[in-house]
């Protein structure tokens, strides 16, 4: 069964500091996504990485997966306040069944 | 393009009182799904549909929840009887089964309160 464990749970960093959120997966996917939700909100999607190796950028976040290593990272340039939120990874464990983590609590200080 | 619909936005019960959602699909998205979210928790998938058909019920409480798609499009979520620990948002979404990306569109959600 696909376990997906994602690393911090929780994030509190000051603004214009750098930092990467990690998704580790158990078993082998092609696929791996990120999600953003605000507090009291839904999911808004982030990135879709499709292959080994995709990198993806979206302003100051960047988006990789690494399937060899069961690996995804979401690395977050220079924060802003406004990128507090909370993150999730999801992927496919088959089809459509879409195993989503934990969340990481991300919280941006002046 | 309009978003996944969904309603009411809000509900509180008493445990052991019965409950229903309802969720409206991106026109043209065959496939939908309910999710639930526990406060703090990634969201968990209940059921999913491609079409009118369930193509997984397996994580879906079959004892006090139930769910339909009759006519392929709209979707009602049933609960019955709840308990306290069916708190939670229940979320849902769906994606277009063609599309090379099968990424899901969520829809804002329906509170849930057991009291």
């Amino acid at each position: 069964e696909l376990k997906v464990e994602q690393n911090p749970l929780f994030l509190s960093m000051q603004e214009g500091k750098n930092y990467t959120i990690y998704c580790n997966y158990s078993t082998t996917s092609d696929r791996l996504y990120w999600y953003r939700q605000d507090p009291g909100k839904s999911l808004e999607s982030l990135f879709v990485l499709l292959s080994n190796g995709a990198v993806k950028q979206e302003g100051r976040l960047m988006a990789s997966l690494d399937t060899k290593a069961r690996l995804s990272t979401l690395h977050i340039t220079a924060a802003v306040h406004d990128l507090s939120a909370t993150y999730f990874c999801a992927g496919p464990l088959n089809n459509n069944d879409m195993r989503f983590g934990a969340g990481t609590r991300l919280t941006v200080k002046p | 393009e309009a978003g996944v619909a969904q309603s009411p936005r809000y509900k509180i019960i008493e445990k052991r009182q019965s409950v229903a959602f309802w969720c409206n699909p991106i026109s043209g998205h065959a496939t939908l799904y309910w999710y639930q979210q526990i406060l703090g928790q990634g969201p968990k998938l209940l059921i999913q549909f491609q079409n009118n058909g369930v193509v997984d019920d397996s994580q879906l409480p079959k004892d006090r929840f139930s769910a339909e798609r009759l006519k392929g499009v709209d979707s009602t979520l049933k609960i019955q009887p709840a308990k306290l620990e069916d708190s939670a948002v229940y979320l849902c979404a769906s994606s277009l089964t063609t599309s090379v990306y099968n990424e899901q569109f969520f829809g804002p959600g329906t509170r849930l309160t057991v009291l």
